[in-house]
């Protein structure tokens, strides 16, 4: 398995332009969670699906983020109108099962600039 | 409010040495406390939990301990080697969330 792959590894915009993020979780796993990492605040939680629906967003920081899953292979997060203090490293992880002893595979991130 | 802090923030020792990283919780639903390494570049990685029904757990040169009346946990690298050097994340949850709080991350360095 290639394990989680994100698109695009970075991403340099402008403030004020529209990223989107691109996560392909494991194939078989019902679970998909979108973490942001930055040195102030660690790594954060955003939101995560389960079968493709939206269970928690709570950690999602504001209405210009937004994060969908039209099916089991596909997810993105969507950030508009970007600002700089969004600048981070952005990650994805899947899992399967129901436990939340049930390992978290994640991705390799996406680094974002916000200039 | 940090739920997980996680000390110190970073740490150099030689090889062969035995760095401890220390976290401490507040929340008493936490129930299985997983510890992550992250290499530059790349994702974290599990690399050993532990739940609260046991003070020890050893995978081979890792160990976790816990201390469930202190809220306390740490990570335990014997004979440490300089492939360890990467980023250490303790973790946390339980309850009816399914969510990881992580700490703020160790980074480790260890010297040839």
């Amino acid at each position: 398995d290639a394990g989680v792959i994100q698109s695009p590894r970075h991403e340099v915009t402008e403030m004020g332009q529209e990223v989107t993020l691109r996560c392909k979780p494991i194939s078989g796993h019902d679970y998909l969670f979108w973490y942001r990492q930055t040195m102030m605040r660690g790594l954060e939680l955003l939101i995560y699906f389960n079968n493709n629906v939206p269970i928690d967003d709570s950690g999602m920081p504001e209405d210009r983020f937004s994060a969908k899953m039209p099916n089991a292979s596909f997810s993105t997060l969507k950030i508009q109108p970007s600002e700089p203090r969004d600048s981070a490293v952005y990650f994805c992880a899947s899992s399967f099962g129901g436990r939340y002893e049930d390992e978290q595979f994640f991705g390799p991130g996406t680094r974002l600039t916000v200039l | 409010q940090q739920q997980v802090k996680q000390s110190p923030q970073s740490l150099i020792v030689q090889k062969g040495g035995i760095p401890i990283i220390n976290c401490a919780y507040e929340n008493t639903a936490f129930d299985y406390f997983p510890w992550y390494q992250q290499f530059p570049g790349k994702g974290p990685a599990l690399l050993i939990a532990i739940r609260p029904d046991v003070s020890e757990k050893k995978e081979g040169r890792f160990t976790i301990s816990f201390n469930k009346s202190a809220k306390q946990f740490s990570l335990h690298i014997m004979d440490s080697q300089p492939g360890d050097s990467a980023t250490y994340f303790c973790a946390a949850t339980g309850g009816s969330n399914y969510k990881l709080t992580f700490g703020k991350g160790t980074l480790l360095t260890v010297n040839p």
